[in-house]
């Protein structure tokens, strides 16, 4: 049984470039969630999709957008990139809003 | 504001050297409180869910423990592949998102 895979491992951007992230959740779960994780710090909540829909939202700007597909897979997009936006960008997916979640191995986002 | 405090930022143990590590959070109508395990560049490996004060998990050297204001890592006789962050985070009230806190950094020198 995989778990949550992640793509692409590593990214290299440049300020104002766009970037998309994927994720394909652990078998029969149907929430992702993504958080950022900067350096030395705890993963921040970015936002929680279900059933297609973004069902809550941290702290983030509109920059960060995303998506979830029919089979639950998911997409992080970060437009207008940020020197700031470097971070590990974990997709996490549980079966449900009460349950465990589970973590993907991340995508390391470096900004130039 | 939901918060989560975890105590020490880092500890060195010398293998065989049994310690804790301590989480202490603040949140409205707790619904779950997760430990994970983290190793440098990788995404947090889940541990224990406890959801009401006075439970416990047990996994090989490893135990948590609830209160109704804080949670213990109880590691006994740690080895040096126990080396890891260890991160804390709570999900409470109407909310789905996972609170962190910063992590323990676990150094266990053989």
């Amino acid at each position: 049984d995989a778990g949550v895979t992640q793509s692409p491992t590593h990214l290299i951007k440049t300020r104002g470039q766009q970037v998309t992230l994927r994720c394909s959740p652990k078998s029969g779960h149907d929430t992702v969630s993504w958080y950022q994780q900067a350096l030395g710090q705890g993963p921040q909540f970015i936002f929680q999709y279900y059933e297609e829909e973004e069902r809550q939202r941290g702290n983030f700007p509109d920059r960060f957008s995303g998506h979830q597909f029919p089979n639950y897979s998911s997409e992080l997009n970060v437009n207008a990139l940020l020197l700031g936006d470097s971070a590990l960008y974990l997709c996490a997916s549980s079966p449900d809003a009460n349950n465990e979640q589970f973590f993907g191995p991340g995508t390391r986002l470096t900004v130039l | 504001e939901d918060q989560v405090t975890q105590s020490p930022e880092a500890l060195r143990l010398q293998e065989g050297e049994s310690s804790s590590l301590n989480c202490s959070y603040t949140v409205s109508g707790l619904r779950g409180l997760f430990w994970y395990r983290q190793d440098p560049g990788k995404g947090p490996e889940f541990l224990f869910t406890l959801y009401s004060a006075g439970e416990e998990k047990e996994k090989e050297r490893l135990k948590a423990t609830l209160t109704k204001k804080e949670s213990f890592l109880h590691i006994t006789a740690p080895k040096p592949e126990d080396s890891a962050t260890y991160l804390c985070a709570v999900l409470g009230g109407a909310t789905n998102k996972l609170i962190f806190g910063t992590g323990t950094l676990l150094a266990v020198q053989p």
